[in-house]
């Protein structure tokens, strides 16, 4: 699976939009962009994920740049529920093998103010 | 109704101890897992299975071993714990797409903290 960078903390008022970066500059063709939460003391939690369109759900969108190097999770009104680790991974989405499995980084620490 | 549970919730064992850790899954999905969350809070993949394969983890001491009972659960094994098993362990499942060969997202139980005293 492709290494992935996100920033190790991030900030965000209450209501604003939330803005997580990743980047991915070694992702190959047929590898996906998946993005995982997790609220403190929870499990993870399933957000998004593309290959190369930009996508939409009743979560978040997910911008992913055209040559696929980099991505952003955008949560359009965070609320302080929000406030989470938030997990970039980049991986196939093959059946076989250890390919069906997620390898998490450190992700990024959002905490929505109030 | 919970997707995917864990029991127990808290254990606290004394090392050279025998535990397990109970997972099930009311999804009807076909693969299961275990990771474990250290201290760091970085969360890393043990073992993937389904009713044909096992997945495992070269960095898992063979003092963990899953077992499945049936399609819906996949239970913790570990044999003489030790300091360094303390952590959070989460299981969770997914489903492959039919005919295409891909899988879908996860889905993660609550997690279980293990403390080995």
């Amino acid at each position: 699976d492709a290494k992935t960078t996100q920033p190790t903390s991030m900030d965000c008022a209450e209501g604003r939009a939330a803005n997580l970066p990743c980047n991915h500059s070694t992702i190959s063709g047929n590898e996906y962009v998946y993005w995982y939460r997790q609220i403190h003391s929870q499990g993870p939690q399933y957000i998004i994920h593309g290959l190369k369109n930009n996508e939409t759900n009743e979560m978040a969108s997910l911008i992913i740049t055209e040559d696929r190097k980099s991505s952003t999770l955008i949560l359009p009104h965070a609320t302080l529920r929000d406030t989470a680790v938030y997990y970039c991974i980049v991986r196939v989405r093959l059946y076989s093998g250890s390919a069906r499995q997620l390898t998490f980084g450190s992700g990024t620490q959002l905490t929505v103010l109030p | 109704d919970t997707a995917v549970s864990q029991t127990p919730k808290y254990l606290v064992t004394q090392m050279g101890n025998d535990k397990s850790i109970k997972c099930e899954q009311n999804l009807g999905h076909d693969t299961m897992y275990w990771y474990k969350q250290d201290s760091k809070k970085f969360l890393k993949i043990m073992f993937s299975y389904n009713n044909k394969e096992l997945i495992i983890n070269e960095t898992v001491p063979n003092r963990f071993s899953p077992k499945s009972p049936d399609k819906a659960h996949l239970n913790l094994h570990i044999n003489s714990l030790e300091l360094g098993d303390s952590a959070v362990y989460f299981c969770a499942s997914s489903q492959r797409s039919a005919g295409q060969g891909t899988y879908n997202e996860q889905f993660f139980g609550p997690g279980t903290r293990l403390t080995v005293l």
